[in-house]
């Protein structure tokens, strides 16, 4: 039972657009959301997060968006730079809950 | 301030051998976790320790994998005997007391089962 989807394995953009990467949640019981980012041979760090009282959070370059209705939030990346070529994790935990869930992941790779 | 330690890095090992996995926390961090991560897929949680209790470890394969918390500072995971499936980096994360829900992960420990 996957309860946090990220249904785009890769994503492919050129530096200095726009990234957009998307996540779907099916569990109502969730009320904060986070994303990671992930290097390869190191542990995924924290970029992001919104709690569920709130549409939007905004952080530099990195703005996620949830859309309660929809069970679905994305991160928007702009602009997008090299560095930002890793992969990207959405995480969820439910109220009270101490624990994240972990979606699959979406690899970005910013191309120059 | 350090961050999460775990080690080993990497580990090789036959099937049916025993491997084991340390991990120390972020000083003051109550709750700590060990993660699965399998290639291509999302880290899934195995089991949370709040100081040396444990709070949820539901998706545990508890005829093969255990791990313990005894002085509810640093945690060892141990798998026996592993599997092929058993391939996968395992993650330690802890988690301050009074902070917004984010976990801080440690670099992973990376197993090989041939």
């Amino acid at each position: 039972d996957q309860q946090v989807k990220q249904n785009s394995p890769s994503l492919s953009v050129q530096e200095g657009r726009i990234s957009i990467l998307n996540c779907d949640y099916t569990n109502s019981m969730f009320d904060y959301f986070l994303w990671y980012k992930k290097y390869p041979a190191e542990g995924p760090t924290f970029l992001i997060s919104i709690s569920s009282i709130k549409d939007k959070n905004e952080d530099g370059r990195f703005t996620v968006f949830l859309n309660k209705s929809a069970k679905h939030l994305s991160l928007h990346i702009v602009p997008s730079q090299p560095g930002d070529s890793a992969v990207y994790f959405c995480a969820a935990s439910e109220r009270g809950a101490q624990k994240l869930v972990f979606g699959q992941g979406t690899r970005l790779t910013i191309n120059p | 301030e350090a961050g999460v330690a775990q080690s080993p890095r990497y580990k090789i090992i036959e099937k049916r051998q025993s491997v084991a996995f340390w991990c120390n926390p972020i000083s003051g961090h109550a709750t700590l976790y060990w993660y699965q991560q399998i290639l291509g897929q999302g880290p899934k949680l195995l089991i949370q320790f709040q100081n040396n209790g444990v709070v949820d470890d539901s998706q545990l394969p508890k005829d093969r994998f255990s791990a313990e918390r005894l002085k509810g500072v640093d945690s060892t995971l141990k798998i026996q005997p592993a599997k092929l499936e058993d391939s996968a980096v395992y993650l330690c994360a802890s988690r301050p007391p009074h902070g917004t829900g984010e976990l801080f992960f440690g670099e992973g420990s990376r197993l090989t089962v041939l």
